[in-house]
């Protein structure tokens, strides 16, 4: 059973900090990886995707891919209180029958409090 | 460009009933990805479609469920004989090609309630 592990949380910053998202996958064939937050209630929103060893930035946010370790981060920067959701990362898979689809993990709930 | 839709919104079924959930993926976009999100749990895939094909249904049920993507129209998750634990948040999500450069893109869900 390939998995994508993630710290449950309440993760809680302060306003302005950085919050620090990690987690870590079993998938060795995995290739691509991808953060999306969600709000209660909504749907997914994809926030970042990093498919090469070492970091990608967009705006505030930078994703860091390590294959060797099998382990994917996110970094949120001056966080704002609109960031307080669940961030959920995911790797697609890439075995047997199974290629194309996410694998999720369970979430990190961040709350960033003003 | 209107993104992925999906309908309807909120369901509400009795045990027992049919349940049909559509989804139409972004304009460009022939590859759909059918996950549901149980309550406090994470998002587990379901079945991948591609027009008129299965590719993969690994994580469906063998029972009760089925999916199907036509030449025209919006693809349809069906299950049948829903049970109370059938409960939860259907997403479905597009991309345009299933390599592995390309994003999924989630819709914004049915919420499907049995009673």
């Amino acid at each position: 059973q390939k998995e994508v592990e993630q710290n449950s949380g309440p993760l809680s910053v302060p306003e302005g900090a950085i919050a620090s998202l990690n987690c870590t996958y079993s998938d060795r064939g995995s290739q691509s990886f991808f953060w999306y937050r969600q709000y209660s209630g909504k749907s997914p929103e994809l926030i970042m995707s990093i498919y090469s060893n070492g970091d990608k930035e967009d705006g505030r946010f930078t994703a860091q891919l390590n294959k060797a370790s099998q382990y994917v981060s996110l970094l949120i920067r001056d966080s704002q209180p609109s960031d307080s959701a669940t961030y959920l990362c995911a790797a697609r898979a890439n075995y047997g029958g199974s290629q194309g689809n996410l694998i999720f993990g369970k979430g990190t709930k961040l709350s960033v409090k003003p | 460009n209107a993104g992925v839709m999906q309908n309807p919104r909120h369901l509400v079924r009795r045990r027992g009933q049919e349940a049909r959930l559509r989804c139409s993926p972004m304009k460009g976009h022939s590859h759909v990805y059918w996950y549901r999100q149980l309550p406090e749990e994470g998002l587990k895939f379901m079945v991948y479609l591609q027009k008129e094909n299965i590719i993969d249904e690994s994580g469906m049920p063998k029972e009760r469920f089925s999916a199907e993507f036509p030449k025209e129209g919006p693809s349809i998750l069906r299950i049948q004989q829903v049970v109370r634990g059938d409960s939860a948040a259907y997403f479905c999500a597009s991309s345009p090609q299933p390599d592995n450069s390309y994003e999924q893109y989630f819709g914004p869900g049915t919420r499907l309630t049995v009673t």
